[in-house]
């Protein structure tokens, strides 16, 4: 994406461990929302975090923001089988609209 | 806790012809955004809602149109389809007009079909 992107594109883990995913952007935000999506179905939100935040926890969920570095990083902890999915970041710093990277896949098998 | 509502959620449709999709946003939310997400793509912004004037607008096509009604709901008409238009029609909404710092949820999405 010529916005931003996501990496690794793919990631491969056993249950148990933890998977981390990374974006970055081009432009100044307001936010930045990461989401889950199982293959071919809707968006979950999983967390927000504020321009003026640099981390932010919601149960094995950990999210980081560097906005100097225009990145932000999704650690999730203990994987489980039911963690495979797609995960996105997006970020938004115009009035409404939200820009999303390009994704992780992410696979964990039990 | 109620969610978004997309309806349908899956259509077929032939070339050239045309489509409506429906999204009912949270109660109480009074913004909608229309994403379109191709096959192995990430969701792209298409346009969005605020009390029911057009807020902003992202790569939607012409001949799509999109508005907001009283209730709150959304409609995005689509003709002329063409084969390029197959993809998933994510519907957001948020609580406010200030959608660049609330959380945008989404609905489980359409899934479009163009023969």
């Amino acid at each position: 994406s010529q916005q931003g992107e996501e990496d690794p594109q793919a990631l491969s883990i056993q249950e148990g461990e933890n998977a981390t995913m990374n974006c970055s952007y081009k432009t100044s935000i307001n936010n930045l929302q990461w989401y889950r999506q199982n293959s071919g179905r809707g968006l979950v939100h999983l967390i927000l975090i504020r321009s003026n935040e640099r981390e932010k926890h919601s149960g094995r969920l950990r999210v980081t923001l560097d906005t100097s570095k225009k990145s932000s990083s999704l650690l999730i902890t203990a994987s489980r089988a039911a963690d495979t999915a797609s995960y996105f970041c997006a970020w938004s710093g115009g009035y409404q609209k939200v820009t999303f990277g390009t994704g992780t896949k992410l696979q964990v098998i039990p | 806790a109620a969610g978004v509502i997309q309806s349908p959620r899956h259509l077929i449709k032939e070339k050239r012809e045309t489509a409506t999709l429906k999204c009912y946003p949270i109660p109480r939310h009074d913004t909608v955004y229309w994403y379109q997400q191709g096959p192995g793509q990430d969701p792209q912004f298409l346009i969005s809602f605020y009390e029911k004037m057009q807020s902003d607008k992202g790569s939607i096509p012409d001949r799509f149109s999109a508005q907001q009604f009283s209730d709150y709901h959304s409609e995005l008409n689509m003709s002329s389809l063409e084969l390029g238009d197959s993809a998933l029609y994510f519907c957001a909404s948020s609580p406010t007009g200030t959608g660049s710092t609330d959380t945008q949820y989404f609905g489980p999405g359409t899934r479009l079909t163009v023969l």
